[in-house]
């Protein structure tokens, strides 16, 4: 069964450092998404991504973070300078087009675990 | 501005109990209405959703949700709880006229005990 994988599953950084987090969400999927979630508390929505481009993003979403899809498989999400309150579990999720079978949910990763020092 | 509340932290149950996890919601067009669960150290794991067709959504491993259009309401439910139930539920809601926008509640820790 296709699923959505993500690497690192953990990374481990210094504040003030870059962090890139990888996505390959499922093929022929086209809405992709990365929410995060701080100690299993409730998933807050960073960035959605359709048609190459960001079609929504959340206040968190600040110019400290950008995401690519530079190769038509791969779904990233950079963060360019740290800070501590970034440690979180990052999730990365596709679902297909409207109307499409399996419409409506979201396929989720098994997520990357960002700690910040 | 589309929504979904989780009025509930927490819920308790004993196993065998039946259960319910509450859910509302509020979109502009017609929801698409979703339930995940999450075990410690996991991701999201998709349960069961509504998004047309028979109010009542049987979905994995025994649990199910009714829509309720006039009370905006999609409640998690189980005839029998398991202690293996135990997790974190998260209710989700996606608006059919803005697909892009796919949001969670606040999430509702469920304890079953023996």
């Amino acid at each position: 069964e296709p699923e959505v994988t993500q690497t690192p599953s953990h990374q481990v950084t210094q504040m003030g450092q870059e962090v890139i987090l990888r996505c390959v969400p499922i093929s022929n999927h086209l809405y992709f998404y990365w929410y995060r979630q701080i100690l299993g508390q409730k998933v807050e929505f960073l960035v959605s991504f359709y048609n190459n481009e960001i079609s929504e993003k959340s206040e968190i979403f600040d110019d400290q973070f950008s995401v690519e899809r530079p190769d038509g498989s791969n779904f990233t999400l950079k963060i360019r300078s740290t800070k501590l309150e970034d440690s979180a579990m990052y999730f990365c999720a596709s679902s297909p087009g409207k109307g499409a079978i399996g419409t409506g949910e979201l396929f989720f990763g098994e997520g990357s675990r960002l700690t910040v020092l | 501005a589309q929504s979904v509340a989780q009025p509930e932290d927490q819920v308790n149950v004993a196993e065998g109990n039946p259960l319910t996890v509450k859910c509302t919601y509020s979109v502009s067009g017609n929801p698409y209405l979703f339930w995940y669960v999450q075990y410690p150290n996991r991701g999201l794991q998709f349960l069961l959703k509504y998004i047309t067709g028979d109010n009542l959504v049987k979905g994995s491993y025994g649990f199910e949700a009714e829509f309720n259009k006039s009370q905006t309401s999609f409640h998690l439910k189980k005839p029998s709880a398991l202690v293996s139930d135990s997790a974190l539920y998260f209710c989700a809601v996606r608006d059919e006229n803005n697909f892009n926008k796919f949001y969670f509640g606040s999430g509702t820790k469920l304890n079953v005990k023996p």
